[in-house]
């Protein structure tokens, strides 16, 4: 059974970078054709996808979060991982990973499942 | 603000059928895409409940069904259950600059 895992540090300082990684378990990501995504949720508000990845390298991301995230991928370690710069605390949020569409069918058919039970990012000095 | 519009929240008794809807607009649903929905309960992993409009995956009561129209698409559940009280998201594909794959605000569902 796929399962997923986000790991990071629960505060980070505003200006700063977050980092957060997500570890599958039950399946691999390099022999999987699907993409793999992070999502978040700021306290008492809706669900936003923040950006997706490919075992190869491949990305998707929110354009109005592009300019400040770099997803990448570590297939050694069956892991990818997310960096968001210059967080404020409009970053603050619940962020979830997930496995997303499949390369092999068209992106708008894209859902989500399944997910990790998510990690709470506190900003603040 | 959430691209995709869903009630804050809805509420029914046991045994009874409510629905959740989910408004768009012509760059997502009215345009066609597929419409997906989420379980989450506070604390757990969101849980894919509908896929592909109105599609349900392997363990999800047949209970919940998913339809769409127009710009807009619509989460049922008959039949209402305690353990259904939990937050509902829609989520689609948009082709604007909006985000590409697009949530609602979500909908909470209180079983009375």
């Amino acid at each position: 059974q796929l399962q997923l895992q986000e790991s990071g540090p629960g505060l980070v300082k505003p200006s700063e970078t977050l980092s957060l990684t997500c570890t599958v378990s039950g399946g691999s990501i390099s022999s999987s054709s699907h993409y793999w995504g992070w999502i978040r949720q700021p306290p008492g508000k809706g669900l936003e996808w923040i950006g997706s990845i490919y075992y190869s390298g491949t990305t998707y991301y929110n354009p109005s979060l592009k300019s400040r995230v770099t997803i990448s991928v570590d297939t050694s370690k069956n892991q990818f991982s997310l960096k968001l710069s210059s967080v404020t605390a409009a970053d603050m949020a619940v962020y979830y990973c997930a496995r997303h569409g499949s390369h092999l069918t068209t992106v708008i058919t894209w859902w989500f499942d399944p997910w990790g039970q998510g990690t709470l990012v506190t900003v603040s000095s | 603000q959430s691209v995709l519009t869903q009630p804050p929240s809805v509420s029914g008794a046991p045994g009874q059928r409510v629905t959740i809807s989910c408004t768009g607009s012509s760059s997502n649903i009215g345009a066609g895409y597929d419409v997906h929905w989420y379980q989450h309960l506070p604390g757990t992993a969101p849980k894919l409940l509908i896929y592909d409009k109105s599609n349900r995956p392997s363990g999800v009561p047949d209970r919940f069904s998913g339809s769409k129209s127009g710009t807009s698409a619509s989460l049922a559940i008959t039949g209402l259950q305690a353990e259904d009280e939990a937050d509902y998201y829609c989520q689609s594909y948009d082709s604007s600059l909006s985000g590409l794959w697009v949530f609602g605000g979500g909908t909470k569902l209180t079983v009375l």
